[in-house]
């Protein structure tokens, strides 16, 4: 069984300060994609990563696709309440199965 | 483009009843996808719709269905409805990047059982 473990489960930081999300797998992925949610809504697709090592800029966020293609992580500078939501990764599979994890929940405190 | 929508955002039913929701994709796609989200069991996969026929299916019971018609829309329904339905039903909507799917989601749906 495919595992998709996000970490930390919930962060609550102060507006201005930086954080790092993450996400790891128990089996090698072909892409992987990170969503934002607000309560009430659907996830939002925030960037697709599909090469080993590959970097990804939006704006204070910063994605990171591990070399070996099994994790990831999220880095958002100088957070503001806007960046408040839940963060889900969710790996795609060559055969086209996505699996989601469960995400971080993020409160940034003005 | 418009962006995918779900109808109706809210329901409340009483177990027993059945549901059905609806999707309409993003013009132009043609897969989709429809995942329940509970607080504890997060985002679960139910089935995904392809050119009207389903493609992969979930590891949820029989009750739920769902199906896809030749303009791409897309219904789900759920019959004999139990207290632990209680969820956001979420659809998507797939389009290719490269090898990658990447997914578009609705807002969902709040189903409520009492």
């Amino acid at each position: 069984t495919q595992l998709l473990e996000q970490s930390p489960q919930f962060l609550s930081i102060q507006e201005g300060e930086n954080l790092t999300v993450y996400c790891n797998s128990s089996s090698v992925f072909s892409s992987l994609q990170w969503y934002r949610q607000e309560p009430g809504e659907g996830p939002v697709l925030l960037v697709t990563v599909v090469t080993g090592g590959e970097v990804k800029k939006l704006k204070r966020l910063t994605f990171q696709f591990g070399d070996a293609r099994k994790d990831s992580s999220l880095h958002i500078t100088a957070a503001q309440p806007g960046d408040t939501g839940l963060y889900l990764c969710a790996q795609g599979n060559r055969d086209d199965k996505i699996i989601f994890g469960k995400g971080t929940r993020l409160h940034i405190l003005p | 483009k418009a962006g995918v929508t779900q109808t109706p955002r809210y329901l409340i039913k009483t177990r027993g009843q059945q549901v059905t929701l609806s999707c309409s994709p993003i013009s132009g796609h043609r897969s989709v996808s429809w995942y329940q989200q509970t607080p504890g069991q997060g985002l679960q996969f139910l089935f995904e719709y392809f050119s009207e026929t389903q493609r992969n299916k979930g590891n949820f019971p029989g009750r739920f269905s769902g199906r896809q018609f030749s303009n791409s829309r897309s219904e789900m329904n759920v019959s004999t409805l139990e207290l632990g339905d209680s969820a956001l039903y979420l659809c998507a909507s797939s389009s290719r990047l490269g090898e990658a799917k990447e997914q578009f989601f609705g807002p969902g749906t709040r189903l409520t059982v009492l």
